[in-house]
């Protein structure tokens, strides 16, 4: 079975600019959450979405958004980028919510100039 | 909303030897609370979860305990090798979905 898939891998954007970060869950997986990574602040939760619908949400300002499609792929979008946006995004499936282990991808790597 | 402290943030043990990783949460009402591994450049993977209703866990060399009353759970890894060298983050997490708060990771090296 394939792994969670995101797209694209690296992503060089500047300062203002907006960014769409893909993720293709394994197949069957209905609920798909949204991490951020960076070195001082470890894995930070963005949001998580379960049938196109968005079930939770982390601290993060209304510039870092999110959807769901029919088929469970997931879309995140940040807006304005700023400095600080720059990281690791890992996006995570799971079969069903709650109590179901994460499957996470290998990540996108936002870099903001 | 949850908070989940790790402690400590880096561990060098012997090859051999156990480690221990300990965390603690700020709400109660977390009942699920996996482990999850982190080798350089991969991604993070899972290696054990507890739920709130057991106090103990154990999967070949690794175990989890949960305390629930003192709101702390700890990763025991014993009989500690070269490859258990890897991040480790534990997690808690409300079960009305998977949103997971982390602890900031315990980077752990195994020297031979």
């Amino acid at each position: 079975k394939a792994g969670v898939t995101q797209t694209p891998r690296y992503l060089i954007k500047t300062r203002g600019q907006q960014v769409t970060l893909s993720c293709s869950p394994i197949s069957g997986h209905r609920s798909v959450s949204w991490y951020q990574q960076t070195p001082g602040q470890g894995l930070q939760f963005l949001f998580e979405y379960f049938s196109e619908t968005q079930r939770n949400k982390g601290n993060f300002p209304g510039r870092f958004s999110g959807r769901q499609f029919s088929n469970s792929r997931s879309e995140m979008n940040v807006s304005t980028l700023e400095l600080g946006d720059s990281a690791l995004y890992l996006c995570a499936s799971s079969l069903v919510t709650g109590y179901s282990p994460l499957h996470f991808g290998n990540g996108t790597r936002l870099t903001v100039t | 909303g949850e908070n989940v402290e790790q402690h400590p943030s880096t561990l060098s043990v012997q090859e051999g030897d156990s480690a221990v990783i300990k965390c603690t949460y700020s709400d109660s009402a977390s009942n699920y609370f996996p482990w999850y591994k982190q080798e350089l450049g991969k991604r993070p993977q899972l290696i054990i979860d507890i739920r709130s209703n057991v106090g103990e866990k154990k999967d070949q060399r690794i175990a989890v305990t949960l305390n629930k009353t003192a709101k702390h759970f700890s990763l025991h890894i014993t009989e500690t090798q070269p490859e258990d060298s890897a991040v480790y983050f534990c997690a808690a997490s409300i079960v009305t979905g998977t949103a997971l708060i982390f602890g900031k990771g315990t980077t752990l090296s195994v020297s031979s």
